[in-house]
């Protein structure tokens, strides 16, 4: 069956440091894989987009990685503050389709 | 342009009454999306327009949903005879469709309790 998996419902890390979030996926091939923040009670914002034929993307504390033989994406937050505390949804675009598959979702907290 | 607006921000009807939300996206985007997003969930794919044509629908939508998207601008999301099971936050987003992938603009989402 088709799976997309965010490593872990919470995450708790100390301000500072760096936040590592994991998107794997099964039985899905996708052109594109995205990355959201949520936070309480509103809708989702884009932060980055990765092709499948790029390794690394940045974008300023940023940074997203995709291996599509091992179907894994992360999503890094270098020197993290508690504002970046949030829930992070990974999504797939399969291009054979015109909508996003999202994950469930991580939500991080970054301590003072 | 503010981005996308959806009305009303929280409903609460009673269960078999009908409910209809709007959604108003970025006035360039010709892509207009419906999900829902339950508690602890990630949005869920409902249906998704491109300027007044509805291209695509989840199996997930019962014949109670219907959406609409009247010249290609704003959409409606109509629930007919709500269930309990139709609490969830909707979400609306917008894009434009090109040759690659673009992220999507969501609205804040409406959310809906059935009592």
């Amino acid at each position: 069956s088709q799976k997309i998996e965010q490593n872990s419902e919470a995450l708790n890390i100390q301000e500072g440091k760096t936040a590592t979030l994991t998107c794997n996926y099964t039985n899905y091939s996708p052109a594109y894989l995205q990355w959201y923040r949520q936070d309480p009670g509103r809708g989702p914002v884009f932060l980055l987009l990765i092709r499948e034929n790029e390794k690394e993307k940045r974008k300023e504390r940023l940074k997203v990685t995709f291996d599509t033989t091992l179907k894994q994406s992360l999503f890094h937050i270098t020197a993290s503050q508690p504002a970046d505390s949030a829930t992070y949804l990974c999504a797939l675009d399969m291009r054979s389709q015109g909508n996003l598959i999202f994950g469930k979702g991580t939500k991080l907290s970054v301590k003072p | 342009d503010t981005g996308v607006s959806q009305d009303p921000r929280h409903k609460i009807t009673k269960r078999g009454q009908n409910v209809t939300f709007r959604c108003d996206p970025i006035s360039e985007h010709n892509r207009l999306y419906w999900y829902r997003q339950t508690l602890g969930q990630g949005p869920e794919f409902l249906t998704y327009f491109q300027n007044e044509a509805q291209l695509e629908k989840s199996r997930l939508l019962s014949d109670r949903f219907s959406a609409e998207r009247p010249k290609g601008s704003f959409s409606t999301l109509e629930i007919q005879r709500t269930e309990q099971g139709d609490s969830a936050m909707y979400l609306c987003a917008s894009s434009f469709a090109g040759t690659g992938s673009v992220g999507y603009t969501f609205g804040s989402g409406t959310r809906l309790t059935v009592v």
